[in-house]
């Protein structure tokens, strides 16, 4: 496995499911993000992981718990979504947190 | 604060034509430049990146894009385009002292190339 990879590439889940989203970077960086792609609006920064610390959670719903285990490894546990919460969900991992990003193929989550 | 504008959110253009797409930044401190591409059902993949340097940066697949600092654009060019140019096109920056969060992409430029 090379880059970035995400799985599941496809999620159904009911409003009172639990599930989590699983992300790994094989590029050696430091830094780890998710991000929430919705249709027609601008990429949502939702974490950011330096160094397996969090740096940044941007007001997103406690719904959306992350966890980073190791610099490699980034999950987004998710309980009682709704279905606003339907969304491409992208991971992505950078050497720093000032350089660029480089993204998984993404998550499709539907919530029905 | 930053801010990223791309002014197009849907470019068509015919195969082999010239293509522009516009990115305007507003910053007061220093800033990186970047330009993503998205593929149908994929993740942003990078396209070109301005750090420092010449203004004129060259990408992947024939792109480049000039850093114009007192208009403060970052567009992206090519010549002469493909079908399998069809995507989304995102523009990015972030200040040079980002600490984490300050990431800020713009809208989207949904490039179509008609056969």
């Amino acid at each position: 496995e090379t880059g970035v990879t995400q799985t599941p590439r496809h999620l159904v889940m009911g409003m009172t499911n639990k599930k989590s989203l699983k992300c790994e970077q094989h590029l050696g960086h430091n830094a780890m993000y998710w991000y929430k792609q919705s249709a027609k609006k601008p990429l949502e920064l939702m974490f950011v992981y330096s160094l397996e610390e969090r740096v940044e959670n941007n007001s997103v719903p406690s719904r959306f718990s992350p966890e980073c285990p190791n610099s490699s490894h980034l999950f987004l546990h998710l309980h009682t979504l709704q279905p606003e919460d339907s969304a491409l969900y992208l991971c992505a991992s950078s050497q720093d947190v000032v350089t660029d990003r480089y993204f998984g193929p993404g998550t499709r989550l539907l919530v029905l | 604060a930053q801010s990223v504008t791309q002014l197009d959110s849907q470019v068509p253009v015919f195969e082999e034509a010239p293509v522009e797409l516009r990115c305007n930044y507003s910053s007061s401190v220093s800033v990186y430049l970047f330009w993503y591409v998205q593929y149908p059902n994929q993740g942003l993949q990078l396209l070109l990146k301005y750090l420092s340097g010449s203004t004129l940066v060259k990408g992947i697949n024939g792109f480049e894009a000039e850093f114009n600092k007192s208009q403060t654009s970052f567009h992206l060019r090519k010549p002469s385009v493909h079908i399998s140019d069809t995507a989304e096109y995102f523009c990015a920056v972030s200040p040079t002292t980002n600490t984490g969060n300050q990431f800020y992409f713009g809208t989207g430029t949904s490039l179509t190339v008609i056969p």
